[in-house]
Formats: C-alpha cells, structure tokens, sequence
C-alpha cells in the first residue's frame, strides 16, 4: 500500500493568515492527488483533484502544487469557514490512501 | 445534481453481517462518468477506503479487509450496496458511500452520502 503522510497533524491559525499543508507519497503517484475538506459531522468535500485542479465551486483561495511524492495545499486567506480537517488521498493504485489528516484550528 | 444517501441498521452484533445500500438520486447508477465506493471513518479517525466498483461490475477491495467485504451494485434499484462479515468493534465506523469520478485525472471522489454511524457491539 501506498502511504500518504501529512504535516503539520494540526495548526492554530488566524483569520487571514496563509496556511500551508503538505503531503508525501511513500512512493511516485505522478498527480494522482486529491485534496478533501471536512468539517465536524459532515462528509468530507473534494475542494482540488490532479494535485493542482480546483474543483468546481471552489473558492480560489485554495490552490494545490506538487507531482511525485511531495504536494501542497495553500489557503492564501484563511477565513472563518475554513476551520476544518484537510485530507490527501491517492488514487495511483488500490487500494486508495488516505492520509492521516490536518486540523485547522482558530487561534 | 446527483445525491448519494446511506442507510442501514445503525447497531450490529459482533461475529454478524454488517449491510449498507447507498441510493443514488439525481441521475442513474448507470451514469457513465461514475464508480462508485465505500470509505469509513472511525470515531475520531481517518478515512478509510473499503471498495469500489465500476460499471462493468469489476471490483476492487482493500486487502485489509478484502476476506470480510462484498460491494454490488442494483441497477434497478439505483443502489449499490457493502456488506461486511464477521464484524467486531473495530468496524465501529461513520460510512459513507460515494461517487468516483473516474473520467477526470486521479478519480476524486464526489459526491459523499451524509454517512451512516454503525456500532458495533451486543
């Protein structure tokens, strides 16, 4: 299995600050990377796909980089419904990866 | 605009069968643009992919839990189903069912059911 390994596991941020998560491939998964949001009980929501692809309907200060094994997920803006749980995933080879998941905090 | 809903007994017996159906609204089970999975998430935890099947009936599991699982797919029901064996308070899990969009690069998953909290315990 693939592994999918997030950093920070959790982050205090405030309104309008920058915020970047990463997420690394225990092998090449090319941009076979998606990015979700979750927030309390609620499913998760696909916010880029193909590591860099907004989907759509998604705000643009979202945006998502990397290939390989090294990605990124940046919130320019941070704004008050962003507080959630962010989750890659890699959808290379089965079975598909999730990693452990960020927790975005209000400080 | 598709919805995925699940449903299910939300409370299962350990060593019992665990049995979910997603009903698909808004479009057809058979809609070409879509697989379609089970994930899970235990209280507090990550996210965990179970299966997935496509519209040729093919079908894909974790190895983790490959000896326990069984996804198909009714298409006159438009649903798709998951059943797990020989459950212990280690399924204990939120699951949702979702739609794979496997025409786009990396088949993200869109769109989620709401999930469904079965427990297991007797």
């Amino acid at each position: 299995d693939i592994q999918m390994t997030q950093s920070p596991s959790s982050l205090s941020a405030s309104v309008g600050d920058r915020v970047t998560i990463t997420c690394r491939a225990s092998q090449s998964i090319s941009n076979h990377l998606n990015w979700y949001q979750q927030k309390p009980g609620k499913a998760p929501k696909v916010l880029i796909y193909a590591a860099s692809t907004l989907q759509s309907g998604v705000p643009l200060r979202f945006s998502g980089s990397g290939s390989g094994t090294d990605f990124t997920l940046t919130i320019t803006s941070l704004q008050p419904e962003d507080f959630a749980t962010y989750y890659c995933q890699q959808s290379n080879s089965v079975p598909r990866t999730f990693g452990q998941g960020t927790k975005v905090e209000i400080k | 605009q598709l919805q995925l809903q699940e449903s299910g007994p939300g409370l299962v017996k350990p060593s019992e069968t665990l049995s979910l159906t997603c009903t698909v609204s808004g479009g057809s089970i058979s809609n070409s643009n879509y697989y379609w999975g089970w994930i899970r998430q235990p209280p507090g935890k990550g996210l965990e992919w179970i299966a997935s099947i496509n519209d040729s009936g093919d079908t894909y599991y974790n190895p983790s839990l490959k000896s326990r699982v069984t996804i198909s797919v009714d298409t006159s029901k438009n649903q798709f189903s998951l059943k797990v064996t020989s459950v212990t308070a280690a399924d204990t899990a939120v699951y949702y069912c979702a739609g794979i969009l496997f025409r786009l690069s990396s088949s993200p998953l869109d769109p989620w059911g709401q999930g469904a909290l079965v427990i297991v315990s007797s």
